[in-house]
């Protein structure tokens, strides 16, 4: 079974810009969350989507978006990108209880110049 | 926001020794999980031990879990190289899906 994958693994912007980031999950995994990695705030939750809805949303300005498509690949945009969007984005997939596992992809390496 | 707290944040040890990690957590939950992550990695789940559970036991992982100190401690027998990663814990709650996730244990494993 394929894991979940992100892409791109490696982006760079500047600022003002906005950028779309693209998870598939594994197959069957209906649940999408998003995460930002970052040395100083650790891993923060941005929002979660079953199928096709979100479902959970974290305390992130609205510039931060996402969506689910009706294969549960989900995307997610930061618009007007600033440099302390800097960060190890995390895509993790479910079968979308809350006793379930969620399997992570390698992320996307974003830096704003 | 983040619920559980890890101790300590780094951990050094030499292999063949045993790490142990704990998370402590505010709130009743339903589930709490072990993640590892290797440097620049996804993170990997390692175990989900329920509330109504004790202690669970993976490999060369020990899992326990005290609900009434809202406490749970993580320990990897006999330690390798290739454990050297960041161990996180993530705690379920009530009828939300989201995790909430601890600030992480760095653990590094000298040969």
């Amino acid at each position: 079974k394929a894991g979940v994958t992100q892409t791109p693994r490696y982006l760079i912007k500047t600022r003002g810009q906005q950028v779309t980031l693209s998870c598939s999950p594994i197959s069957g995994h209906r649940s999408v969350s998003w995460y930002q990695q970052t040395p100083g705030q650790g891993l923060q939750f941005l929002f979660e989507y079953f199928s096709e809805t979100q479902r959970n949303k974290g305390n992130f300005p609205g510039r931060f978006s996402g969506r689910q498509f009706s294969n549960s690949r989900s995307e997610m945009n930061v618009s007007t990108l600033e440099l302390g969007d800097s960060a190890l984005y995390l895509c993790a997939s479910s079968l979308g209880g809350g006793d379930q596992p969620q399997h992570f992809g390698d992320g996307t390496r974003l830096s704003i110049l | 926001s983040q619920q559980g707290e890890e101790d300590p944040q780094a951990l050094s040890i030499q292999e063949g020794e045993n790490a142990t990690m704990n998370c402590s957590y505010k709130t009743s939950i339903n589930n709490l999980q072990w993640y590892r992550q290797n440097s620049g990695r996804g993170l990997v789940h390692l175990i989900l031990i329920r509330s109504n559970e004790r202690e669970k036991h993976s490999g060369r992982l020990r899992v326990t879990l005290d609900t009434s100190k809202k406490s749970s401690s993580l320990l990897i027998t006999a330690s390798r190289a290739a454990d050297t990663a960041s161990y996180f814990c993530a705690t379920a709650s009530g009828s939300n899906y989201q995790l909430i996730w601890g600030a992480g244990t760095k653990l590094i494993i000298k040969p």
